[in-house]
């Protein structure tokens, strides 16, 4: 069964664009969640999104949102990008609402702005 | 405020030596979960413990939730250099079960 996979694995911007990263959560898995892990701060939670609506949403401005598709994958979107936004963004699933919370990770996409 | 503390931060010892990683907060847990991760990886579950005093083992390593549901502890017997990597607890909050917060980390290297 083919785990958690997201996309690009490594994007490169400059201050002031956007970024788009992809997820696909683990097949039967409805909840998808968006963590960034920079260099310093640890892993910080983001986003949550399960059956396409925003559960939960961490400290974190407006310029960081997201959606859920209807086959359960993800985006995250950054605008306005600042240099701290560089960072691991890690995407992870779970059964969602009616299961545990035992999430499992992709392996992340590294985000640099320059 | 970090909630979960990690102690050590970073752990460098050789082949064959036994260590414990501690996970501490002053707020209680329903659960408290443990993954490691390595470079240029995402984490990986290792396990979940729910309640209060319970103890689980994974081949040489062992977990512990504290009676309160405050700490928790890893302890790996003969440690191998594929033991390599940064481990994290994490654990629910906010109300929300799906919400994890993670530790601080401990970054351990296992020379051979």
């Amino acid at each position: 069964e083919a785990g958690v996979t997201q996309s690009p694995t490594h994007l490169i911007k400059t201050r002031g664009q956007q970024a788009t990263l992809r997820c696909s959560p683990i097949s039967g898995h409805t909840s998808v969640y968006w963590y960034q892990q920079a260099l310093g701060l640890g892993l910080q939670f983001l986003l949550w999104y399960d059956e396409g609506e925003e559960r939960n949403r961490g400290n974190f401005p407006p310029r960081f949102s997201g959606r859920q598709f209807p086959n359960y994958s993800s985006e995250l979107n950054v605008n306005a990008l600042e240099l701290e936004d560089s960072a691991l963004y890690l995407c992870a699933s779970s059964v969602g609402l009616a299961g545990d919370n035992e999430q499992f990770f992709g392996p992340g996409t590294r985000l640099t702005v320059l | 405020t970090q909630l979960l503390e990690q102690s050590p931060q970073f752990l460098s010892i050789q082949e064959g030596e036994n260590l414990t990683v501690y996970c501490n907060s002053s707020s209680v847990f329903s659960s408290l979960q443990w993954y490691r991760q390595e470079p240029g990886e995402g984490p990986v579950l290792l396990v979940t413990v729910v309640t209060g005093g319970e103890v689980k083992k994974l081949k040489r390593l062992t977990f512990q939730f504290g009676d309160a549901r405050k700490d928790s502890s890893l302890h790996i017997t003969a440690a191998q250099p594929g033991d390599t990597g940064l481990y994290l607890c994490a654990g629910p909050y906010g109300g929300a079960t799906n919400k994890l917060i993670f530790g601080t980390g401990t970054l351990l290297a296992v020379q051979p």
